[in-house]
């Protein structure tokens, strides 16, 4: 069974508008984060959460907006979008914050047009 | 903020031969290594990981090398197989909690190991 969930697998938005990406993780972890990958940057940080506290945001644009209902969810709401925006944002979550392993999922590939 | 710097964008080795992967790093307060794979179309699947304290790490086929002094630390996979074969990150963090968690990552090497 998947223990880091990210939903949708796959999303086209038109630039503009505004999406949420879903991720829950049922490995017990008390941090989660927020990394995206495209083809004009490496893997990128953007934010962490500890016990649903945001920890740290490396994402300048104020249209990022993590959120979390739940210890075990992190979702990603993403406003005005950009065609530069296209990436596939993958969750990640470790049992604490600091110098641990941590769990990715399996990414959302979004496009924006 | 933290630089991780990747040597190789890719390398070709024959089945059975090491494969070393080569990365640097400008945060002298980095304290935590991990490497990642990443198979085509799919997630980042954590491999192996080196903290500061110690300067080899070996797991089965996979050793981690440090080199504070250099800030440098390397991936040897021996006797490699096909199923070896992905994209390698190399990333690196302060290793403490809030703002010393984030993960900063190479750009990946693409191995091939070909039979």
């Amino acid at each position: 069974d998947p223990k880091i969930i990210q939903k949708p697998k796959y999303l086209v938005a038109v630039t503009g508008s505004e999406k949420i990406l879903i991720c829950e993780q049922y490995l017990g972890h008390n941090a989660m984060y927020w990394y995206r990958q495209s083809a004009k940057k490496p893997l990128e940080f953007m934010f962490s959460y500890s016990y649903q506290k945001l920890m740290d945001n490396q994402t300048a644009s104020s249209r990022f907006q993590p959120q979390s209902s739940k210890k075990n969810h992190l979702d990603l709401q993403i406003t005005a979008l950009k065609p530069d925006d296209s990436a596939t944002y993958f969750c990640a979550s470790s049992q604490e914050l600091g110098g641990i392993e941590q769990y990715f999922g399996p990414g959302t590939r979004l496009t924006v047009l | 903020g933290e630089k991780v710097e990747q040597h190789e964008s890719t390398l070709s080795v024959r089945e059975g031969d090491s494969a070393v992967i080569n990365c640097t790093y400008t945060d002298t307060a980095s304290s935590y290594f991990p490497w990642y794979k990443q198979e085509a179309g799919k997630s980042l699947h954590f491999v192996i990981d080196i903290r500061s304290n110690v300067d080899r790490k070996q797991s089965q086929r996979l050793i981690v090398l440090l080199d504070k002094k250099a800030k440098r630390f390397s991936l040897h996979i021996t006797a490699t197989q096909p199923e070896d074969s992905a994209i390698y990150f190399c990333a690196a963090s302060r290793g403490q909690q809030g703002t010393g968690s984030k993960l900063s990552f190479g750009k990946g090497a693409k191995l091939t190991v070909s039979p």
